[in-house]
């Protein structure tokens, strides 16, 4: 079975730095293609970064520069770190397994982890 | 950057048909796919490949994209299926994915 579990969120203050971690079980982090995705309140879902199975990398331009996701394949867990964190990060951020192929999409998804920037 | 846009909320009563669109730039050339996500759960697929259903979604989901227009259709909308739903596609020419801003259902 597929499991996707998020730790990491807490409250902190703007301008800090904050390390999400995504454990993953059933499937292999580095086999697969994962993301981040985020839900600020009262807001609709925002992709935040993603990782491609060869390792490349892509970012939203709200986060580019300050976020950086990597994966540690002996823990089979991914990352995302976050620096120079603002009030509007604050959200619910979601690891995701993603379908990348003819289509791409998410098929698993974590539940969630909140993260609250304020001072 | 490419852009989605779905209308802000949708009503329909019990037992009716609810359609929830999904707009963008040649939108038809890519495949679309969709989330619910009710208040406290993680997002579920319901709908990928423009029209497919992964196993476990009821039939009453379906779904088709062409021109600049996906639609998602609930067929004998239940109180269950009320919960917001977002489109989301792939830009290939950014690496980036993108979501619309989401769409909430209200079954009343």
């Amino acid at each position: 079975e597929v499991q996707l579990v998020e730790t990491g969120g807490d409250l902190i203050q703007p301008g800090g730095s904050l390390r999400l971690s995504c454990a993953a079980s059933g499937f292999t982090v580095n086999s697969n293609y994962m993301s981040w995705v985020r839900q600020a309140p009262g807001k609709g879902l925002e992709w935040v970064s993603i990782i491609y199975s060869a390792g490349g990398t892509y970012y939203a331009d709200s986060v580019k520069g300050r976020f950086t996701i990597s994966r540690d394949n002996s823990k089979n867990t991914l990352y995302l770190q976050m620096n120079n964190l603002r009030a509007e990060d604050t959200a619910v951020y979601y690891c995701a397994s993603m379908v990348f192929g003819v289509d791409v999409y998410i098929d698993f998804w974590g539940q969630g982890t909140l993260v609250t920037v304020s001072s | 950057s490419y852009e989605l846009t779905q209308p802000p909320s949708v009503s329909v009563s019990p037992g009716q048909t609810a359609s929830i669109t999904c707009s963008g730039d040649k939108l038809g050339n890519k495949y679309a796919c969709w989330y619910h996500h009710k208040p406290g759960q993680s997002p579920v697929l319901v709908i990928y490949h423009d029209f497919k259903r992964p196993s476990g979604i009821p039939e009453r989901f379906s779904g088709s994209n062409s021109g600049n227009t996906a639609t998602l259709t609930i067929s004998g909308t239940q109180a269950m299926d009320e919960a917001d739903y977002y489109c989301q596609v792939w830009d290939s020419s950014t690496g980036n994915v993108v979501f619309g801003g989401g769409t909430k259902l209200t079954v009343l």
